[in-house]
C-alpha cells in the first residue's frame, strides 16, 4: 500500500491565484483531514471528511475549501492564494471505527506540501 | 487556540539518557496521542492511551495520562541519536479529528 499520498510537493503561488492541494489514500480510511502546520506550531485542523460527500470545518477553513466525491481522495482548494497561506499542508485519514469500538482517531499521514505564496 | 501544550519547548539531552516530555491540555478528551516528525516530514504515530488507561508502554516508550490534571507525559528511556525529532501530543474525540499541541523538539547527540 502507499499510504497517503500528496502532490504536489512543493508549490510555490502569486497572491490571487488558485490551485488543488491533491491527497490520496488507498487503505480505504472513511475520515479524511487537511492540517496545516506554521514554525513553531502544532498542526491546525483545516476541514476534514467523515465520508463520502460529507465534509465539515475544521479550526482554521477560511480561505479553503474541500469536497469528497470518493472515499480515496480529499483534494484542497485554495480559491485567492494569500501569503498567510505560506505553510506546510498535510493530509491525514484513519479508520471510522476499530474492534470494539469507535474511532481510535489515530491518523496516518502523508508527507505534506510545502506552499509558499508570494 | 490549540488544545495541547508542551513542555518544555526544546530538549537537548546526550544518547543513553531518558527523555521526557509533557503534555497538556483543556477539555474532555476520548484518547490523547503522541506523535513524532522528523525534519521536513509528515508525523508518525507513537502512541495511544485511551481516557480510561493511566499507563501504557510501547518499547521504549512510556506513556501517561492524569485526566484529572488534564496532562500526559511522554518518557523515551536510553535515547538514539535517531531519536532526534519533533513530538507532538494531540487529543481526539472520535471523529477522526485531533488537536495538537505545539510540539516538543528533542536534540539527542552521541
Amino acid at each position: 500500500n502507499a499510504g497517503v499520498t500528496q502532490t504536489p510537493k512543493f508549490q510555490v503561488l502569486k497572491t490571487g491565484q488558485s490551485m488543488t492541494l491533491q491527497c490520496a489514500q488507498d487503505m480505504n480510511h472513511e475520515y479524511m483531514s487537511w492540517y496545516r502546520q506554521d514554525p513553531g506550531m502544532g498542526l491546525r485542523l483545516i476541514h476534514y471528511s467523515v465520508g463520502a460527500g460529507i465534509t465539515d470545518q475544521g479550526e482554521v477553513p477560511n480561505g479553503y475549501n474541500v469536497s469528497r466525491s470518493t472515499t480515496e481522495d480529499f483534494p484542497l482548494r485554495l480559491l485567492s492564494a494569500a501569503p498567510s497561506q505560506t505553510s506546510v499542508y498535510f493530509c491525514a485519514s484513519s479508520y471510522s471505527r476499530v474492534a470494539g469500538g469507535s474511532s481510535t482517531d489515530t491518523q496516518y499521514f502523508g508527507p505534506g506540501t510545502r506552499l509558499t505564496v508570494l | 487556540s490549540q488544545q495541547g501544550e508542551e513542555d518544555p519547548q526544546a530538549l537537548s539531552i546526550q544518547e543513553g539518557e531518558n527523555a521526557t516530555m509533557n503534555c497538556s491540555y483543556k477539555t474532555s478528551i476520548n484518547n490523547l496521542q503522541w506523535y513524532r516528525q522528523n525534519s521536513g516530514r509528515g508525523l508518525v504515530h507513537l502512541i495511544l492511551i485511551r481516557s480510561n488507561e493511566r499507563e501504557k508502554h510501547s518499547g521504549r516508550l512510556r506513556v501517561t495520562l492524569d485526566t484529572s490534571k488534564k496532562s500526559s507525559s511522554l518518557l523515551i528511556t536510553a535515547s538514539r541519536a535517531a531519536d532526534t525529532a519533533s513530538y507532538f501530543c494531540a487529543t481526539g474525540t472520535g471523529w477522526g479529528k485531533l488537536q495538537f499541541g505545539a510540539g516538543t523538539q528533542v536534540v539527542v547527540t552521541p
